[in-house]
């Protein structure tokens, strides 16, 4: 069974940096064609997908935050790392990962999200 | 960036009831498209990938169709667990991109 988990802070203030933590069960990294991306959905706002990576390192981000978003993986901890610079009050939201499975053109699986707020 | 638009916002609609959901991209995007359900406080649940694919487990009453720009969702009869926001997400190409979501309430 494949379950995803994020963790890192609930409060960060502006212009700090924000890592969170993607851990994950049932599937492997390096399985060739899986996928973990990220997706995040301010309150009350639609989803809007940040990043994905493959298991062959390959990684694609969203042009509007390119410059801020780094994601890389850890296969021997089943982890999936993301972090963003600068961050800003607008980027409160709740950030989910999800897995991409093979060939797949959605995300199947999802964690259930952890709420960051922005806020000196 | 693609853009994804969704028709309604919101919809008011009773048990039973045929509830259709459309989504529009700014261009082509094959049959590159998912649809996901959720449910306030939760996260999203693939209900439907490759357009019109079901996703195993999801119930038959869901389907979806088109391909190239215009697809819609329909939920055949409308239960009460189905009251939820929807949302399509194109994948033809980076970055992969949602539509603004979809309310079905209870009429």
């Amino acid at each position: 069974q494949i379950t995803l988990k994020e963790s890192g802070p609930t409060l960060v203030k502006p212009t700090q940096t924000l890592t969170l933590t993607c851990t994950f069960s049932g599937f492997s990294l390096t399985t060739s064609g899986v996928g973990v991306g990220w997706i995040r959905q301010p309150p009350g706002k639609a989803l809007e997908w940040l990043a994905l990576i493959y298991w062959d390192d390959d990684k694609r981000y969203s042009p509007s935050l390119k410059s801020r978003l780094t994601i890389t993986k850890d296969t021997s901890k089943n982890q999936v790392v993301l972090t963003m610079t600068n961050m800003d009050p607008m980027d409160t939201a709740t950030y989910y990962c999800a897995h991409r499975p093979v060939a797949g053109t959605a995300f199947d699986y999802w964690g259930q999200g952890t709420l960051v707020t922005v806020s000196s | 960036d693609i853009q994804m638009t969704q028709s309604p916002s919101s919809v008011s609609a009773s048990v039973g009831d045929r509830v259709t959901i459309t989504c529009r991209a700014s261009q082509g995007i094959s049959s590159w498209l998912a649809w996901y359900q959720q449910k306030p406080g939760k996260a999203p649940k693939l209900l439907i990938y490759t357009a019109s694919s079901l996703q195993s487990g999801v119930p038959s009453r869901f389907s979806g169709s088109g391909s190239g720009t215009d697809f819609t969702l329909t939920i055949s009869s409308l239960q009460p667990e189905d009251f939820a926001t929807y949302y399509c997400q194109q994948a033809n190409s980076f970055p992969w991109t949602f539509g603004q979501g979809t309310k079905v309430e209870i009429k």
